[in-house]
Formats: structure tokens, sequence, C-alpha cells
């Protein structure tokens, strides 16, 4: 079954914290992995697009990493905002179709 | 550019009621996405469309919902009659290709749909 999970659901750490969000899939064929950042109330935002031969990708504080042998990514915050505080959904596509298989996220809170 | 366009962004209807959500995709891309998120479910893809056609809508959930895509920059989500368990957020995205492309996904800001 295709399938994207997450962990943790819900994660609060300290503002200037680093914290690594984790995502397992079982999505076959497999294409590439996203992390989409969801502020409340507003819709996903791209942070990365990982392809089967990217191991670690960054977009300014945030790094992603893929590992397609055992099917695991994760992405790095460093040095943690007050707005880093939304909700990380790994996302990854059917093979070459358009459908995108959602995790369920991790609810992330920076506190100052 | 403006982004992908919804609207309204609040809808407050009663069950039984006909509603009828709007997206504007961003100029030039050929694909248009439907998705709903719920606390439960997440996000999940209602249809889609390329170049204005129709090609997967196995994730509209019944028959009492429908979407259509007259031109390349305008597609309707209509709900009739609407329950109470429509109430979700429906999100609209477009993109240039396939997401196995990869192609990147544009998300619209969403309309929040309560069905009392």
């Amino acid at each position: 079954k295709n399938q994207v999970e997450q962990s943790p659901q819900s994660l609060i750490i300290l503002e200037g914290k680093n914290c690594t969000l984790q995502c397992n899939y079982t999505v076959s064929p497999f294409s590439n992995l996203r992390w989409y950042k969801q502020d409340t109330g507003r819709g996903p935002v791209s942070l990365t697009i990982m392809t089967f031969s990217e191991n670690t990708k960054s977009n300014g504080r945030y790094t992603a990493t893929l590992d397609a042998d055992t099917k695991q990514s994760s992405l790095h915050i460093t040095a943690s905002q007050l707005s880093d505080s939304a909700s990380y959904i790994c996302v990854v596509p059917r093979g070459t179709t358009d459908k995108l298989i959602f995790g369920t996220g991790t609810r992330l809170q920076v506190f100052p | 550019d403006a982004g992908v366009i919804q609207s309204p962004r609040h809808e407050v209807t009663e069950m039984g009621q006909e509603v009828t959500l709007r997206c504007k995709p961003i100029s030039g891309h050929d694909y248009l996405f439907w998705y709903r998120q719920t606390m439960m479910r997440g996000l999940e893809l209602l249809i889609y469309f390329n170049n204005n056609v129709p090609i997967d809508d196995s994730g509209m959930p019944e028959d009492r919902f429908s979407a259509k895509m007259p031109n390349a920059s305008f597609s309707t989500l209509k709900i009739q009659p609407s329950e109470p368990r429509d109430s979700a957020v429906y999100f609209c995205a477009s993109s240039l290709g396939l997401a196995g492309g990869p192609y990147e996904q544009y998300f619209g800001p969403g309309t929040r749909l309560t069905v009392t």
C-alpha cells in the first residue's frame, strides 16, 4: 500500500534550537519526495523536491535528506525561528503520475 | 504573478444548499488540482485537469461533487446538495507539468467551507 508516515506528530522547541522531522514512505514506484510547509490558515508551500539521485538538499535553514534504499527522508531545521511554527508535510508522488501521497504532517511550535 | 487565486476564502452554508468554489490557476500552468483537507484525513486529491480536461476524478467523494474547467484560467468545484461532513478546507493547486516530472505544485490559500 502506498503510504507516507511522519514523526513526530507534534514538536515543541525553543527559538534558536535545531530540530529534525522524519518521513518514511512505501510509495512505489518512486520518482521524488517533497517537503511542504503549511502555515495556519494558508496553503502548503514547497520547501524542497528531492529526486532519486539526491541525498541532501538545502533551502536556507532547511536541509532535507533522502535515503532511497531505506525509503526514509528527514527535514532538519537549523536555528529555529518563531516563523518556523507550522505544519510540515512530506509528500511523495506515485511514480510519474500526479497522484501525490501526503503524510499526516508534523506540527512544529517554536516558542521564544 | 499573483499565484493561485481562490474564492471565496470562507463559506458558511446550510445543509442542502449548493456551494460553488472558484479557482484561477497561475497563468501558463497546464495542470489544475482540487484538494480537500480535514483534520481526520489530511490532504486528499479530489480531481485534476490537464489542458482543461478532467484526467482523474477518482477522489471525488460522490455524485454530489462536480468540477469544471471551462477555460485555462478558471475552474469551479460544486457541491450540491451540501452536507455537514463536507466541512473542510478546499485547496486549488496548479503546475506546469506532472508531479512525477518533477514539477512543483503551487497551492492557493484555500476555501474554508462550513456546512451547518
